[in-house]
């Protein structure tokens, strides 16, 4: 079956600490997405990627980086620098522009 | 910058009861409203509305567009306890990336 596949499903990390949370999928999908979702919030955006070896900055991006050498796999990491990285992240990906979006089951991520 | 503005935010009704859910928006680009549904974990697709006038149905879901006024509604018959979720209402702006303006969501709780 196709689909995306967030990894680990909870991370905890002490502060001051780079944490890398995975997305793969095996849709053969060309943009990838990764949101962060807060109470009451919504989801913001923090980077996509409309194909492989390309990436761009979403509404958020401060504090977050990203890779996308393979169309599989979006890997995004959250570094010391982002000041409050407690949050639930999801993973998403589409076909092409104008497609709705696919998600993944997404990661909790706790700053201890 | 785009908006996107979801009513009630919180609704709680008995198994049998029809709801209706309201998201309104503000975009400088119309190109889509789509509804998803989130319970536990990942959202899953529900509707991708364009035009307006025209409802979309899916079972006991039925969604329509009202691009004069500037506002979508979602309405879910015969509730289940299984409707129970956060359902999110999002612009998509069309963009070659597929770039999503998010509501807050409204948490529909359905009691026995």
């Amino acid at each position: 079956d196709g689909g995306i596949t967030q990894s680990p499903k909870y991370l905890f990390r002490k502060e001051g600490q780079n944490v890398t949370l995975s997305c793969e999928q095996n849709l053969n999908h060309d943009a990838m997405y990764w949101y962060r979702q807060d109470p009451g919030q919504g989801l913001r955006l923090i980077y996509y990627s409309q194909i492989v070896n390309d990436f761009q900055k979403g509404d958020i991006a401060e504090g977050y980086s990203v890779s996308r050498e393979k169309k599989e796999s979006f890997p995004l990491t959250v570094t010391s620098a982002q000041k409050n990285p407690t949050a639930f992240y999801l993973c998403a990906s589409s076909p092409r522009y104008n497609q709705p979006q696919h998600f993944g089951d997404g990661t909790r991520l706790s700053i201890l | 910058e785009d908006k996107v503005v979801q009513s009630p935010l919180s609704l709680v009704v008995h198994e049998g009861d029809t709801v209706t859910l309201n998201c309104s928006y503000e975009v400088t680009n119309f190109r889509s409203l789509l509804w998803y549904k989130q319970e536990k974990k990942a959202p899953t697709f529900l509707f991708m509305l364009t035009s307006s006038g025209i409802e979309k149905k899916s079972g006991r879901l039925s969604s329509i567009l009202d691009k004069k006024e500037l506002f979508s509604i979602l309405n879910i018959t015969a509730t289940q306890t299984g409707d129970s979720a956060v359902y999110l209402c999002l612009h998509d702006g069309g963009t070659s990336y597929g770039k999503l303006t998010f509501g807050q969501g409204t948490i529909l709780t359905v009691h026995p």
